[in-house]
């Protein structure tokens, strides 16, 4: 049973960077293929990237490019995602999501969210 | 990018009716389509794969169809604990984006 248990709350200045991490349980990280998502409040859900097992690296959505990184530290089994130049429309909650059956294409395992806010 | 479109954005309906959300996607994504639950203050929750695959441990009352660019996910007979937001989402080609969320309320 794959569990994600993300790092808690953090408060930021805009222009700032946010690191959150996402700590597996139950599998390894190699097993695994890592996404983040993030949620506004009271809006909806938005991809911002996970690693695609087919091109074998990280694809991020090209809204955040060049400002959100995704690593994996595959000793801890611990996922990060870094976003920079931070704003006031990135408060939001992040999660964490993954595949974890046969099936690739659906995140059946979430973390439990990491809330975000951006404000001076 | 994709987009998906989700009808209704809202509705109101009592325990025991039949409910169906619908999810339209700009282009066709074939069968890669997937719905979430939410609850407030909770992480989404997968309902079905792959437009109509249910997920282990979901109620039969949920069923998925569809393909190509229309979607239907239906609750045969509402629960108390059904009431809840559902997202649809594409997996079909990156960005897999969401559409905007049907918000399922009591009446």
């Amino acid at each position: 049973q794959v569990q994600l248990v993300q790092s808690g709350a953090e408060v930021k200045n805009p222009g700032a960077s946010i690191k959150v991490s996402c700590k597996v349980s139950g599998y390894t990280l190699n097993e695994l293929s890592m996404h983040w998502v993030r949620q506004a409040p009271g809006k909806g859900l938005e991809w911002m990237g996970g690693f695609d097992p087919e091109e074998g690296e990280a694809i991020y959505s090209q809204k955040f490019q060049g400002r959100v990184t995704m690593t994996e530290d595959t000793f801890t089994d611990t996922a990060y995602m870094e976003l920079s130049s931070l704003r006031s429309e990135d408060t939001a909650v992040y999660y964490c999501a993954t595949p974890s059956g046969y099936y690739r294409y659906a995140f059946d395992v979430w973390g439990q969210g990491t809330v975000v806010t951006v404000s001076s | 990018d994709i987009q998906m479109t989700q009808s209704p954005s809202s509705l109101s309906a009592s325990v025991g009716d039949r409910v169906t959300l619908t999810c339209r996607a700009s282009q066709s994504i074939s069968n890669y389509l997937n719905w979430y639950q939410q609850k407030v203050g909770e992480a989404p929750k997968l309902l079905i794969y792959a437009a109509s695959s249910l997920q282990h441990r979901v109620p039969s009352r949920f069923t998925g169809s569809g393909s190509g660019t229309d979607f239907t996910l239906t609750i045969s007979s509402l629960q108390p604990e059904d009431f809840a937001t559902y997202f649809c989402q594409q997996s079909h080609s990156a960005p897999w984006t969401f559409g905007q969320g049907s918000k399922v309320e009591i009446k």
